[in-house]
């Protein structure tokens, strides 16, 4: 079974842009969750959503948002791009929403976005 | 506030030593800890769970050891290999938090 994909792998906006990212999860996951990961740190939480619905936010401003199709895949989306936006964006599913089902997340290749 | 977080930036041994990664939490309430490595370029990988109702659990060439009462957790390989040289993060499953991460590099 193929992993969790994102695409594009690499991605150059200029300030003000407007930028989409995709990820498919792993067939059979139905909840996608996204981060970024900003040079030299840990990834940072940005949403979660299962079943289409959002589940979880991180204290990320409201340029950015998500959403998720009858598929499971997942779109990021980031308005009015800022330099500080540049990072890898990492795509992560699962078969629930509910971490208390203690169960782990996998992680895709990620996109990387600069922005100048 | 809490926090994940590990002690250390960067870790050097050598070929057939083996390392010793360390992470602290502060959530008293964490029942799942995940360990991950990454590798330049790619997204993190799993490496091996613990939740807490354990101290201790082995998969192949690593442990992860918990000491709840410290909040404290590590990970070690055995006889690292230059394949081991990444960047290695724990993870607080309840909302996914992770430490910065410590940069492993084996010299051969």
């Amino acid at each position: 079974d193929a992993g969790v994909t994102q695409s594009p792998t690499h991605l150059i906006k200029t300030r003000g842009q407007h930028v989409t990212l995709r990820c498919s999860p792993i067939s059979g996951h139905k909840s996608v969750s996204w981060y970024q990961q900003v040079l030299g740190q840990g990834p940072q939480f940005i949403f979660q959503y299962y079943e289409k619905e959002e589940r979880g936010r991180g204290n990320f401003p409201d340029r950015f948002s998500a959403r998720q199709f009858p598929n499971y895949s997942s779109e990021l989306n980031v308005n009015a791009l800022l330099l500080g936006d540049s990072a890898l964006y990492l795509c992560a599913s699962r078969d629930s929403w509910t971490s208390a089902l203690q169960e782990t997340q996998y992680f895709g290749p990620g996109t990387r976005l600069l922005v100048l | 506030g809490e926090s994940v977080g590990l002690h250390l930036p960067t870790l050097s041994v050598q070929e057939g030593d083996n390392s010793i990664i360390n992470c602290a939490y502060s959530n008293s309430a964490s029942d799942y800890f995940i360990w991950y490595k990454q590798e330049s370029g790619k997204g993190p990988q799993f490496i091996i769970d613990i939740r807490s109702n354990m101290d201790k659990r082995q998969g192949q060439r690593v442990t992860v050891l918990l000491n709840k009462t410290v909040k404290h957790l590590s990970l070690q390989i055995a006889a690292t290999q230059p394949g081991d040289s990444a960047v290695y993060f724990c993870a607080e499953s309840n909302d996914m938090r992770f430490g910065a991460g410590t940069r492993l590099t084996v010299k051969p």
